[in-house]
């Protein structure tokens, strides 16, 4: 089955700093790579995906690559604010298939003011 | 306008209670799920079911019985329940095949056992 490693576990960066947080996967049938943000003391919610058919997505100040030959993949938050403070969650699925969802262990992201 | 909602909030009790909680989502989703989040916020998928059937069970203790008697509706039971059970526990909703895969997850539950 999948199994998906998310590093680090915990992040620090000054405000205005940018963040990256990285994440492999295991299982080359996965296609489709979402990320979720969980606020201290809320359910987590979608913030970005991407599928396999494309190598990059950006969103404002949030951006994910995909490197599908080497089974990795990775948020980056640029020009971060104290509301960037969160656990991030990456995840990996079919696309088909996303009762197969598998998440990574979770990244406690902390932006210094 | 909820989209899935979780009840109770909270809840509290004696280890060796039997305790159910409930959960319902509006979207039209075919699928739903339930989680639970530990201590150290690791997020671990207990069931997945589709439809009303159970497609996923990952290693959890049958003292957990997931019940769906609609699409719309995925209670979760669980009998004697122990200090490990405390966690906090989120259901899920998404439509499986779409193109846009999200899930939506409920407020979560906080399970407390003493």
């Amino acid at each position: 089955g999948e199994n998906v490693e998310q590093h680090p576990s915990t992040l620090s960066v000054q405000e205005g700093d940018s963040a990256v947080i990285k994440c492999t996967y295991s299982d080359s049938a996965s296609n489709y790579f979402p990320w979720y943000k969980q606020e201290l003391g809320k359910r987590p919610q979608l913030i970005i995906d991407i599928r396999s058919n494309v190598g990059e997505k950006k969103d404002q100040r949030i951006a994910v690559t995909l490197n599908k030959t080497a089974k990795h993949f990775s948020l980056h938050i640029t020009e971060t604010q104290p509301e960037d403070s969160a656990v991030y969650f990456c995840a990996a699925s079919p696309y088909s298939s996303a009762s197969k969802i598998i998440f990574g262990s979770g990244t406690r992201l902390s932006i210094r003011p | 306008d909820t989209a899935v909602s979780q009840t109770p909030k909270y809840l509290v009790t004696q280890m060796g209670n039997d305790k159910s909680i409930k959960c319902e989502q509006n979207l039209g989703h075919d699928t739903m799920y339930w989680y639970k989040q530990d201590s150290k916020k690791f997020l671990k998928i207990m069931f997945s079911y589709n439809n009303k059937e159970l497609i996923i069970n990952e290693t959890v203790p049958n003292r957990f019985s997931p019940k769906s008697p609609d699409k719309a509706h995925l209670n979760l039971h669980i009998n004697s329940l122990e200090l490990g059970d405390s966690a906090v526990y989120f259901c899920a909703s998404s439509q499986e095949g779409l193109a846009d895969n999200e899930q939506f997850f409920g407020p979560g539950t906080r399970l407390t056992v003493l």
